[in-house]
């Protein structure tokens, strides 16, 4: 089964991008969609988007114009990048997979990484 | 956007015990609607998917089912590991969980 791990910065500047990677092992990429999720402290996930190797990212549509998902199969990681923060964007990042028939339902987590944003 | 809502926020229970936890969305979406467990410090897993079927490795005590905008998480008897938050996911347009529910002793 794939597992995964994030890895990002801990802390950002709202002035600069944020760059979080998830490195994928266990099984091969292509059997897999991945998602990019987000937890503030105390409340629920929060969808970013999702992305395949094959198609097109779809964000949600609140991160849909600074948010950006790719996949990079040869270094076997997913990437994402996200402009323009805000205090509000302080939360811990998650990495999640799932494989074909579970639609967007996430069956594999990442152990997550805290991003701060600092103004 | 479809809204999320759980209840009730914490459920005390003792070992054994019957644990009731709803799910509301503000519009139906089918059957597209996931329950996922969180302990302290961990990310949340998934334990049932499209309304009732348990995911790998749940075990039976874990009981959902529902319809339209109403759902229900049942543990049929809690045990000590059951602690835990408990998140209600739809997949409209795009997934949005509910606040949780927090299962404690």
């Amino acid at each position: 089964q794939v597992r995964l791990q994030e890895s990002g910065p801990q802390l950002v500047q709202s002035s600069d991008p944020l760059s979080v990677t998830c490195s994928v092992s266990g099984d091969s990429m292509n059997h897999y969609y991945f998602f990019w999720m987000r937890q503030p402290a105390g409340k629920g996930p929060e969808f970013i988007g999702r992305v395949h190797y094959a198609g097109r990212p779809y964000y949600n549509s609140s991160f849909q114009y600074r948010a950006s998902m790719s996949v990079d199969t040869a270094r076997k990681e997913v990437h994402l990048t996200m402009s323009s923060l805000t205090a509000a964007d302080t939360a811990i990042y998650y990495c999640a997979a799932n494989s074909a028939g579970y639609d967007y339902f996430m069956t594999y987590w990442g152990q997550g990484t805290q991003i701060t944003v600092s103004p | 956007e479809i809204v999320v809502t759980q209840s009730p926020a914490t459920l005390s229970l003792s070992p054994g015990q019957r644990a009731t936890l709803s799910c509301r969305i503000s519009q139906s979406v089918g059957n597209y609607i996931a329950w996922y467990q969180q302990k302290p410090g961990l990310p949340p897993r998934l334990l049932i998917h499209h309304v009732s079927q348990r995911a790998a490795a749940i075990p039976p005590r874990f009981i959902a089912g529902g319809s339209g905008t109403d759902f229900t998480l049942t543990i049929t008897s809690l045990e000590p590991d059951d602690i835990a938050v408990y998140f209600c996911q739809q997949r409209g347009s795009w997934p949005t969980f509910g606040g949780g529910t927090k299962v404690e002793l």
